[in-house]
């Protein structure tokens, strides 16, 4: 199946600093990614959708300057932690689809962020 | 009322037992089914996929749809130790935006 690297997969930084999060799509162009944060025991909860060369649709609750997604490239998608705070330390994960297969969503890795 | 209602679990088989995995949801306009193996520190890995009703098996895996009931379920046979991992099923109703259960986290005992 198709392949989606996500990196850092764990990162720890002070409280107030910011952490940026790469998810690149490796063999194949995502015009459309996705980027999930993930609580112990919880489900996968979408903070935004990331569409490449415009602005990111974000869910409900989500703060967009807090959370900041760049998705300059059919390759990849970031996201940005501003200003982190112990709260936001979490499992986030992003995914991406095929342009053809729009149903199947593939999934990176997942970082691991702890805000110290 | 939550979208999608998943068992947590936890889940603990003897190896070799047969799996049922289930999830109800409420929203009737969902069309597009899955479960996702998701292994602990790591992101989700698509398991299997159904489009609208009926029966889809691959290996090991089978996957039910049950529309009338909104009514989902993912059976593994002759489960193996490598199979622990936590299952989440996804569903869509059209193939954009999806909804996820909580997980159940299964445990194959050797």
């Amino acid at each position: 199946g198709a392949v989606v690297s996500q990196h850092p997969s764990r990162v720890i930084c002070k409280s107030g600093t910011s952490v940026k999060i790469e998810c690149r799509s490796l063999d194949f162009q995502a015009t459309t990614m996705f980027w999930y944060r993930q609580f112990p025991k919880q489900s996968l909860m979408l903070m935004a959708t990331s569409n490449e060369g415009s602005k990111a649709t974000y869910e409900q609750g989500v703060e967009k300057d807090k959370f900041l997604i760049n998705h300059a490239s059919l390759t990849l998608s970031t996201l940005t932690v501003t200003s982190a705070h112990p709260e936001d330390s979490s499992f986030y994960i992003c995914s991406a689809r095929q342009p053809t297969v729009h149903t199947e969503a593939f999934f990176g890795q997942g970082t691991r962020l702890t805000v110290v | 009322q939550k979208e999608v209602e998943q068992d947590p679990g936890p889940l603990s088989v003897p190896e070799g037992a047969i799996v049922s995995l289930n999830c109800t949801y409420s929203n009737s306009a969902f069309q597009y089914f899955m479960w996702y193996r998701q292994y602990s520190r790591k992101g989700p890995e698509l398991l299997m996929y159904t489009y609208s009703s009926g029966n889809k098996e691959d290996g090991r895996f089978t996957a039910q749809v049950d529309k009338s009931s909104k009514y989902i379920s993912l059976f593994i046979r002759d489960s193996q130790p490598s199979d622990s991992a936590t299952y989440l099923c996804a569903m869509s109703p059209t193939g954009n935006q999806f909804y996820f259960g909580t997980g159940t986290s299964l445990t194959v005992i050797p």
